[in-house]
């Protein structure tokens, strides 16, 4: 199993600014994933952050808007830049690992809930 | 793209009856994973299914991968109050997740 910490757990900002999330994990993994979840939605794919490579996005998603770090095998950074109220949401970071059972899981954060005024 | 539907959207139930979710992609899927996520709080990891017409089971859940390969259900036998949350199917494809639109189940005493 993974353990996973994001800060901050939640901010307010203006709109025009950016914020950096962060994501640390208590073991080396080489996938992290970045999600995105409005309330009471489902969790929609941001990109992928390899180690030593650059993050992959999704569809909808550039890297100027979502700038990803991945400095090492343990931590990962989003930037939400230039937000607007649309951004509002949770951002959510995951690992994938192998559990008791046997079986690839996703592991995730807790979440950054993030409001844009 | 790839698109995982699920329906359906809600489910409110009576405790001690069953409850279904249903789970479609548009395409063929290495395997599907079910979570669960309880108001305010993060995806938890349910099963993995990976072959074709897999059948699981997790004491009142079981789940099921479909033949092609491309649909998946999660079926609760007589629900309880703890199994309030939100449900989601994610489809793996090239070792990335596409989270279902997921279940709202709801579960009066």
């Amino acid at each position: 199993s993974a353990v996973i910490s994001q800060k901050p757990s939640r901010d307010i900002c203006q709109r025009g600014t950016s914020l950096t999330i962060q994501c640390q994990v208590d073991s080396q993994v080489t996938m992290m994933f970045w999600y995105r979840q409005q309330p009471g939605q489902s969790l929609t794919l941001i990109a992928t952050a390899n180690q030593g490579s650059e993050a992959t996005y999704e569809s909808g998603f550039v890297i100027d808007k979502f700038p990803i770090s991945r400095p090492n095998l343990t931590f990962s950074t989003l930037t939400v830049s230039n937000m607007s109220p649309e951004d509002s949401s949770i951002y959510l970071c995951s690992v994938e690992g192998l559990g008791t059972s046997g079986d690839h899981e996703q592991y995730f954060g807790p979440g950054t809930r993030l409001t844009v005024t | 793209g790839q698109q995982v539907m699920q329906i359906p959207q809600y489910q409110h139930v009576q405790e001690g009856e069953d409850f279904t979710t249903y789970c479609n992609s548009s395409t063929t899927l290495s395997n599907i994973q079910w979570y669960k996520q309880r108001p305010g709080g993060h995806p938890v990891f349910l099963i993995q299914l990976v072959k074709s017409g897999e059948v699981k089971k997790q004491k009142r859940l079981t789940f099921q991968f479909g033949e092609a390969k491309k649909n998946s259900s999660l079926h609760i036998t007589a629900t309880q109050t703890t199994d309030v949350g939100t449900y989601f199917c994610a489809g793996n494809n090239f070792n990335k997740f596409y989270f279902g639109s997921g279940t709202k189940l709801n579960v009066k005493p």
